[in-house]
């Protein structure tokens, strides 16, 4: 597509609950970002992929959290036993990856509004 | 570590005035440096980007931005605010071995008619 999409818009789930959110990156970038915005807050990483592999999960907050680019093009965050902290926009970015300077510039797309209730 | 401190929470400005948001940076070396802008329910549209060069860069929608190394600052400018300019403003610093952005926690903007 023309620009990063991210499925779905709003999830609302039950504090306990599994979610999946999803990230279709922009063809042919190598480089994928999740980060979260909590409300008030700048967007925070989580997690960079560089092709199929998380090249840096630091910012990841525990092992609740996990994200997977299994052909190197969509990305999954997955976030087990959710709570209500874990409330917040899901943002995903993509990039063409490492190389010149000019080719760190990430796109975002319109984030995921995860409400853990 | 990198981090970016954006010490305005909240701006408001009257519509047709100038605009200057300020943005510090604290890096390790030669930074790159983002402005990017977030409408309510949208995602994040990058302004302007600084990697190298001329150290007054020109961006969409009328916005430029100066880098001061000295200062460690990226402010980003606007002689004349729109209405539209309303918005959540976040300056961001990335490092490209690691591709990592780390974004300011944003300043928001709202213009009086």
């Amino acid at each position: 597509g023309a620009g990063v999409s991210q499925t779905p818009s709003n999830k609302v789930t039950e504090k306990g609950k599994y979610v999946e959110l999803r990230c279709d990156p922009i063809s042919g970038h190598t480089a994928l970002y999740w980060y979260r915005q909590s409300l008030g807050q700048g967007p925070e990483f989580l997690i960079y992929f560089q092709g199929t592999g998380a090249a840096d999960d630091s910012g990841l907050p525990n092992d609740r959290f996990f994200a997977v680019r299994p052909e190197g093009s969509v990305s999954t965050l997955k976030i087990q036993r959710t709570e209500r902290g874990d409330s917040a926009v899901y943002l995903c970015a993509s990039s063409l990856g490492q190389g010149s300077g000019m080719n760190t510039e990430a796109f975002f797309g319109q984030g995921t509004r995860l409400t853990v209730v | 570590a990198q981090s970016v401190t954006q010490p305005d929470i909240h701006i408001t400005v009257s519509e047709g005035a100038s605009l200057e948001l300020r943005c510090n940076y604290s890096y390790g070396a030669t930074p790159y440096l983002f402005w990017y802008v977030q409408s309510p329910g949208q995602g994040l549209q990058l302004l302007l980007k600084y990697f190298s060069g001329d150290t007054l860069v020109q961006g969409i929608k009328g916005f430029e931005a100066e880098f001061k190394r000295s200062q460690s600052s990226f402010n980003l400018r606007k002689p004349s605010v729109h209405w539209s300019d309303a918005a959540e403003y976040f300056c961001a610093v990335g490092h490209w071995t690691g591709n990592q952005f780390y974004f300011g926690t944003g300043t928001s903007l709202t213009v009086i008619p």
